[in-house]
């Protein structure tokens, strides 16, 4: 009964390799997101897709490349991994109101993800 | 552009004291406002959230926070904390819908028994 998971927990790999990050929610929203989380705990937006349609793309490398083929997933693909992706990186989902207005954010587990 | 400020990064504090955890914001429209905690190797989860009406704000575990328009800021107070609110305390902000949320760089809160 999660509401938002993430697989793989952890993931350690080369620098180069090309790696997925998957992400599903059971909550029926309509919105989700990635963020990156980097060693001083900092959080920072990458992507925001509404209804399979990306509405937010922060100046993230295209390396990064994310792909939602329905509503309830929302996957994270890298090329050529590089030492600096290292870092936590976390899926949320989250649904309008009846005024519009997208409120709370729910957090997947993480990802943890080292580069070698 | 909107920012959000947490002038703390670390803040111990001992058992069944009171805290009090700062955040301040800029922004020239009206912001919905959020705090979020992570607990250690977790997501992040809401603890309390601002968008209108009262300015005062409780959470169901006895935290509270007040947004203050004058000198924008949303505070996060709790009168006395336990062990478990040990973790990191994150300060948002969003202006529309469908913006993105703004977060602060966060706010490590240790209690110590």
């Amino acid at each position: 009964d999660t509401a938002v998971s993430q697989t793989p927990k952890y993931l350690v790999t080369q620098m180069g390799n090309d790696k997925s990050i998957k992400c599903e929610q059971n909550l029926g929203h309509d919105t989700m997101y990635w963020y990156k989380q980097d060693s001083k705990k900092f959080l920072k937006i990458m992507f925001s897709y509404n209804n399979k349609e990306l509405i937010i793309n922060e100046t993230v490398p295209n390396r990064f490349s994310p792909k939602s083929p329905d509503k309830a997933h929302l996957n994270l693909h890298i090329n050529s991994l590089e030492l600096g992706d290292s870092a936590v990186y976390f899926c949320a989902s989250s649904q309008a109101t009846l005024a519009g207005v997208q409120e709370t954010q729910y957090f997947g587990p993480g990802t943890r993800l080292l580069v070698l | 552009a909107q920012s959000v400020t947490q002038l703390d990064s670390q803040v111990p504090v001992f058992e069944e004291a009171p805290v009090e955890l700062r955040c301040n914001y800029s922004s020239s429209v009206s912001v919905y406002l959020f705090w979020y905690v992570q607990y250690p190797n977790q997501g992040l989860q809401l603890l309390l959230k601002y968008l209108s009406g009262s300015t005062l704000v409780e959470s169901i575990n006895g935290f509270e926070a007040e947004f203050n328009k004058s000198q924008t800021s949303f505070h996060l107070r709790k009168p006395s904390v336990h062990i478990s609110d040990t973790a990191e305390y994150f300060c948002a902000v969003k202006r529309t819908s469908y913006d993105k949320v703004i977060f602060g760089p966060g706010t490590s809160l240790s209690v110590i028994p």
